[in-house]
This record gives C-alpha cells, structure tokens and sequence, in this order.
C-alpha cells in the first residue's frame, strides 16, 4: 500500500458547486500535513497547511482525521481559476522529515 | 519565482552525454531537494540535503550525483544519461523539520534522445 493515496480523478464540476477530496496516509507517526496545488506544467505551490483542529482559507477548508489516518480539503464556490492538480503531503515525525507526496487528484471545473 | 531559481528551464540530450542542473535559492533555508515528475507517479525524491555539507539518497538515485555547493546552491548531475531519466526536475528549499512546508523552483523540462 502507498504511503499516501490520492483519487486521481478527475473531478469534473460546474462552478459554483462544492467539491472535497481526501487523502489517506498509512503511518500513524505522521506529524504535518500540507495541500499543494499545481497547474499544468506548472511547480507545485503551497495551498495550505492543515491542523488538528482544521482550518479555513476563504472558500478552501482543510481538516484531519487523526482517527483514520486521512486529511481533506474542501473547496467551496468552485471557479474556472480552482481547475488544477490538488497534491497531499504527509511528514511523518521521528528525524527524517522528508514529505511523502500523493500522486494528486485532477479537478476540472467547467462553465 | 525569485525564491527557488532552476536552470537551464529546457534541455534536450542525447543517450549518454552527462549534464548538471543547478538549483539556487535565496529564501535562507537550510534545506534543499530534487525531484523528478513523471506522468501518473507523482513526485520521486531523488537527492536530499538537510543542511550545507550533507547529502542523501531519496527514493531513486540510481544514475544521479548531487552537490551542496554552499547553502545556496544544489546542482544535481546526469553522469550518463539515459532515456528513462526524461522528466520534469524540481528543486525545492525548505527547513527539514517536520511542519514547514516545501518551496518549488519552477522545473526544469529534460528530454533524453
């Protein structure tokens, strides 16, 4: 099993609709999480960090779930703009930190 | 993107030859890496350097070599290249503890004849 696992999509919606992914992560050692957006042909970008307690970013909304193992982002009022790759990235604890990325979930939002 | 600066952006080479692609960045982290992008695997960490004067393997560094200038620059080499090595290659920066997020050079774009 990969250590992060991501649907790949894609994800086709209208704008405005509402559309959320998830992650999941396999070790139970993982400390920080992160979503990155990346655009075709583009370097991946820092969308946000997510915390125990989630958290909001205007219409971008991240949350964990310690429990079972998987983070997720919420996006609300989609626009044409959204339409990307969303990456996961998982860092576990323990010394190495080094991020284990998902292969990352396509999102197409059409007119 | 002035952070994390990658070049040549674009490269074409032929089975064999040897080339280095050079990673500069100016946001002061202690941390740098280099990945390379193929369709449908994601990101694959190659070579890491958690601070200047270190270097690791990552995921796949069979047919690679890499060099921790100073805290910098991190040049990552093809001895011998080959066509299973064409892909997209990032470099990102970062503090190597385990929340602080990455920062990403904007690629470089390699073909291999």
């Amino acid at each position: 099993r990969k250590e992060v696992e991501q649907d790949p999509g894609p994800f086709n919606v209208p704008e405005g609709a509402t559309v959320a992914f998830n992650c999941t992560y396999s070790n139970s050692a993982s400390q920080s999480f992160f979503w990155y957006r990346q655009d075709c042909r583009k370097e991946p970008k820092l969308l946000m960090s997510v915390y125990s307690s989630g958290n909001e970013d205007g219409r971008f909304t991240a949350q964990l779930n310690r429990a079972s193992q998987y983070i997720s982002l919420l996006i609300r009022d989609s626009k044409l703009s959204d339409s990307a790759t969303y990456l996961c990235v998982v860092i576990q604890s323990g010394g190495s930190y080094i991020p284990t990325f998902g292969r990352g979930t396509s999102l197409i939002v059409h007119p | 993107n002035a952070g994390v600066t990658q070049t040549p952006k674009f490269q074409v080479l032929k089975t064999g030859q040897s080339m280095t692609l050079q990673c500069a960045q100016d946001m002061n982290h202690n941390s740098m890496y280099w990945y390379r992008q193929d369709p449908g695997m994601g990101l694959r960490l190659i070579y890491y350097s958690a601070s200047e004067g270190t270097t690791d393997k990552g995921e796949v560094p069979n047919g690679y070599n890499v060099s921790r200038l100073n805290k910098r620059e991190f040049s990552l080499r093809l001895e011998s290249a080959a066509p299973s090595q064409t892909s997209v290659y990032f470099c990102a920066t970062g503090q190597h503890s385990s929340n602080q997020p990455q920062h990403f050079g904007d690629g470089t774009r390699l073909s291999i004849l």
